[in-house]
């Protein structure tokens, strides 16, 4: 069965470098997706991509963050100048046309020290 | 601002039991109301329901929305050791694309 990918599955990095957290969506999807989610709190999400733009980010994705799909296969997320805070799960999910159902990666741990 | 609220936050209950899982929402021009299973790392998706499909069933997984209530349970009947996870609710609103996800519920099954 299809599965979302995500590399690293774990990331450790110094406050203020910056991170690159790739995906792989699921070959025919269309719409993908980046979420966090802080240790012991809700999943959060940050932005949803569509035809090679971003068409919606969360008040959390902001002038830091950026989404691109360098290739027809992956998705990545890239944090610059990386803070405490940051430190979560990142997680990528896609969905396929006309059906809303997000489909979710493994997840990379990120760790800013 | 979309809400989403589980209860419990955990739930302890013996191998064998069956459990309700409960999930309210408040959400603008609701579309859809997911249920996902989260056991070491990601959600993996249990159902979606609509205003054209409230009821869903996968096994012993069942899960039903009432729209005039705001609300839907998942039902998990004579459980076992490997439905011991996180169960998290997710709504998503037309012209939306975000998910909005609940605390999620903590389901410990005791063998």
């Amino acid at each position: 069965e299809p599965e979302v990918t995500q590399t690293p599955s774990h990331q450790v990095t110094q406050m203020g470098q910056e991170v690159i957290l790739r995906c792989v969506p699921i070959s025919n999807h269309l719409y993908f997706y980046w979420y966090r989610q802080i240790l012991g709190q809700k999943v959060e999400f940050l932005v949803s991509f569509y035809n090679n733009e971003i068409s919606e980010k969360s008040e959390i994705f902001d002038d830091q963050f950026s989404v691109e799909r360098p290739d027809g296969s992956n998705f990545t997320l890239k944090i610059r100048s990386t803070k405490l805070e940051d430190s979560a799960m990142y997680f990528c999910a896609s969905s396929p046309p006309y059906v809303y159902e997000q489909y979710f990666g493994p997840g990379t741990r990120l760790t800013v020290t | 601002e979309d809400k989403v609220v589980q209860s419990p936050l955990s739930l302890v209950v013996h191998e064998g039991d069956t459990v309700t899982l409960n999930c309210s929402y408040e959400v603008t021009n609701f579309r859809s109301l997911l249920w996902y299973k989260q056991e070491k790392k990601a959600p993996t998706f249990l159902f979606m329901l609509t205003s054209s499909g409230i009821e869903k069933k996968s096994g012993r997984l069942s899960s039903i929305l009432d729209k005039k209530e705001l609300s839907s349970i998942l039902n998990i009947t004579a459980t076992q050791t490997g439905d011991s996870a996180i169960y998290l609710c997710a709504v998503e609103a037309s012209g939306n694309e975000k998910l909005t996800f609940g605390t999620g519920t903590r389901l410990t099954i005791i063998p």
